[in-house]
């Protein structure tokens, strides 16, 4: 299976602050990597696909880019909503797999 | 609206069975892949199984964890995803999601239900 490695695994910021995560494969994934966003008590919800695709209804804040097996999810001023745990997913191949996670919190 | 409630979920002892279902509305289920994807309380997510449409014959993928004791199925004509879970261990205490493949694939999950606990504990 293909591993998925995020970093940071948490994240400290402010309000307006630019952050950014990086998530790295273990092989090539040909740009099919999601990130998705979880808040406490409720489902994922999805902001990237193929790596740097907005998703319809996600703030232009949100930014994804990266290739090959190196990944990264940017936002680029932090609101509160934004405070959450977010996920890379790689589906290029089985088993499909998900970053161990980061978690974004307030300073 | 695109809903997806899953349903079925609860405590079993080790070694027992659950069968979880999903029922879908506001979108055309059979045009879409579904999955399942858990999540143990307090840790990340991992996709559990793959169930794809008709005119890919409805063929199936699984995680290794659960390969053999897990079987997704569907039913199109009552937009109903399902997981039949047996034998089950204690570490498969998990909330269980229901989850939508967007339509062009290979695709991300677009769409997620709130998600039903399953609790393996004796």
């Amino acid at each position: 299976d293909i591993q998925m490695t995020q970093s940071p695994s948490t994240l400290s910021a402010s309000i307006g602050d630019r952050v950014t995560i990086t998530c790295r494969a273990s092989q090539s994934i040909n740009g099919w990597l999601a990130w998705y966003q979880q808040r406490p008590g409720k489902a994922p919800k999805l902001l990237i696909f193929k790596a740097s695709s907005l998703e319809s209804g996600v703030p232009s804040r949100f930014s994804g880019s990266g290739s090959g097996t190196e990944f990264t999810l940017t936002i680029s001023s932090l609101q509160p909503d934004d405070f959450a745990t977010y996920y890379c997913q790689q589906y290029n191949s089985y088993s499909l797999t998900f970053g161990q996670g980061t978690r974004l919190e307030i300073k | 609206e695109v809903q997806l409630v899953e349903s079925g979920g609860g405590l079993v002892q080790p070694g027992g069975s659950l069968r979880l279902s999903c029922a879908a509305s506001g979108f055309t289920f059979s045009d879409h892949y579904m999955d399942w994807v858990r999540q143990a309380p307090g840790k990340g997510l991992e996709w559990v199984a793959r169930i794809r449409n008709k005119v890919k014959g409805y063929t199936t993928e699984y995680a290794g964890s659960v390969k053999g004791r897990f079987t997704i199925s569907r039913d199109d004509s009552t937009n109903s995803l399902f997981l039949q879970m047996n034998s089950l261990k204690t570490e498969d205490t998990a909330m269980y999601y229901c989850s939508r493949v967007a339509v062009v694939v290979p695709a991300a999950n677009d769409f997620w239900g709130q998600g039903t606990l399953v609790t393996v504990s004796s």
